[in-house]
């Protein structure tokens, strides 16, 4: 079935540091890539998304690259902040089950000045 | 639009009460989900509905478990009897949705959150 693996936190950072957050996949065909990001007390929001093979995604200086041949979708962010200590999660859905998410466990991010 | 509207935002209750959760999705999505977060299992799927209709509830944990949609803005989630297992972060929420067809539009397989019912089960 599919699934998604993400590596494990929490992740702590100084303020300006280079952040990587690992995401593999396991799907058939060609999902859907996305990452969520959770502050504490709010709900999921989406961070950013890619729908094809090599499509990269990328919003508030976070990126992620779409890579079939190694089924992965890393999130990376060349110089952290504070303000983006949260819980990343990576998901993925295919065109044939409704649009459904199948998420990740998660990674904690924190971000000291 | 004021996005995903979650209620009770907190709920406190006791072992066999009956709770329920309620959503209303974004206007013209036609999708709409329910997640449970706990720190054991993470964010799991319990059920999803396309245009109203239940398309998969194959992560309804038991029967004790039910949901209902009955128009497209509104959606119950049901705990009947309650068990401090159930204890968790119930979230809804809801996307421009699946015409059955491969949408790889700007709005495709989005989902947006509601900011999530906290229930707690003495």
């Amino acid at each position: 079935g599919n699934s998604v693996t993400q590596m494990e936190g929490p992740v702590t950072l100084s303020e300006e540091a280079f952040l990587t957050i690992n995401c593999t996949y396991t799907a058939t065909g060609y999902p859907s890539l996305f990452w969520y990001v959770q502050y504490p007390g709010e709900g999921l929001q989406l961070l950013l998304k890619a729908t094809k093979a090599d499509d990269k995604g990328s919003n508030k200086g976070f990126e992620a690259t779409y890579r079939k041949e190694t089924t992965s979708f890393h999130l990376e962010k060349g110089s952290v902040q504070v303000s983006d200590s949260a819980v990343y999660f990576c998901a993925l859905s295919q065109d044939n089950q409704g649009g459904k998410l199948i998420f990740g466990q998660g990674t904690e991010l924190s971000v000291k000045p | 639009d004021a996005g995903v509207i979650q209620s009770p935002r907190h709920e406190v209750t006791e072992m066999g009460q009956e709770v329920t959760l309620r959503c209303k999705p974004i206007s013209g999505h036609n999708s709409l989900f329910w997640y449970r977060q706990t720190m054991m299992r993470g964010l799991e799927l319990l059920i999803y509905f396309n245009n109203n209709v239940p398309i998969d509830d194959s992560g309804m944990p038991e029967d004790r478990f039910s949901a209902k949609m009955p128009n497209a803005s509104f959606s119950t989630l049901k705990i009947q009897p309650s068990e401090p297992r159930d204890s968790a972060v119930y979230f809804c929420a809801s996307s421009l949705g699946w015409g059955g067809r491969r949408d790889r539009g700007p709005g495709a397989n989005v989902l947006t959150f509601g900011a999530g019912s906290r229930l707690t089960v003495l």
